[in-house]
């Protein structure tokens, strides 16, 4: 079975621009969370989404925004990038929300702000 | 106090060795316990989880929660050179009908030959 996927890669954007980063998650899972990882911390929680519904938001500012799609794919959007927004971003898929659920990663999307 | 700290290493143990790392974390509501091993430049990879006080093995990977000292923490025995990594351990809280996992700043792994 595949994986969490996401897209793209990486990213190189100016100060001001927007950014749209797309994760899919492992086939039968409905909850997909965001995180936000700088060199040298652990990831930090961004969003977390189950059947397109926010059922969690970390401590980031209004300029970042996620959507949940039907068939659970899910988009995080931030505008009028920052320098510090530089990081990698790591989408989570996991069977459902709430609970002792496990977490699975993908592969991330690097992000880079000059 | 940080939610969830661990020691950021590195901590170096000889291949065959048993490594010893640890965690303690701040909110006596969480409720699970995960460790994650990332390489250099990858995403984190789930290696253990573990949910009641104990220990908890597979394989060669041994999680030990303890919630009365909020204390968490992972054996690897036979440590081998592939075993060098970062280990991030993550704890979960429930939020308004979803959970959020809080990490730690990871503890380098580093076996040598």
């Amino acid at each position: 079975d595949a994986g969490v996927t996401q897209s793209p890669t990486h990213l190189i954007k100016t100060r001001g621009q927007h950014v749209t980063l797309r994760c899919s998650p492992i086939s039968g899972h409905k909850s997909v969370s965001w995180y936000q990882q700088v060199l040298g911390q652990g990831p930090q929680f961004i969003f977390q989404y189950y059947e397109k519904e926010e059922r969690g938001r970390g401590n980031f500012p209004d300029r970042f925004s996620a959507r949940q799609f039907p068939n659970y794919s899910s988009e995080l959007n931030v505008n009028a990038l920052l320098l510090g927004d530089s990081a990698l971003y790591l989408c989570a898929s996991s069977k459902l929300a709430g609970g002792p659920n496990e977490q699975f990663f993908g592969p991330g999307t690097r992000l880079t702000v000059l | 106090q940080k939610e969830v700290e661990q020691n950021s290493g590195p901590l170096s143990v000889p291949e065959g060795a048993i490594a010893s790392l640890n965690c303690t974390y701040s909110d006596r509501g969480s409720q699970s316990f995960f460790w994650y091993r990332q390489y250099s430049g990858k995403s984190p990879e789930l290696i253990m989880s573990i949910y009641s006080n104990g220990d908890k093995e597979d394989g060669r990977f041994t999680a030990q929660l303890n919630k009365a000292s909020q204390y968490v923490s992972l054996l690897i025995r036979d440590s081998q050179p592939s075993d060098s990594a970062t280990y991030l351990c993550a704890v979960n809280r429930l939020t308004g009908g979803g959970n959020k996992l809080t990490f730690g700043t990871g503890t380098q792994l580093k076996v040598e030959l």
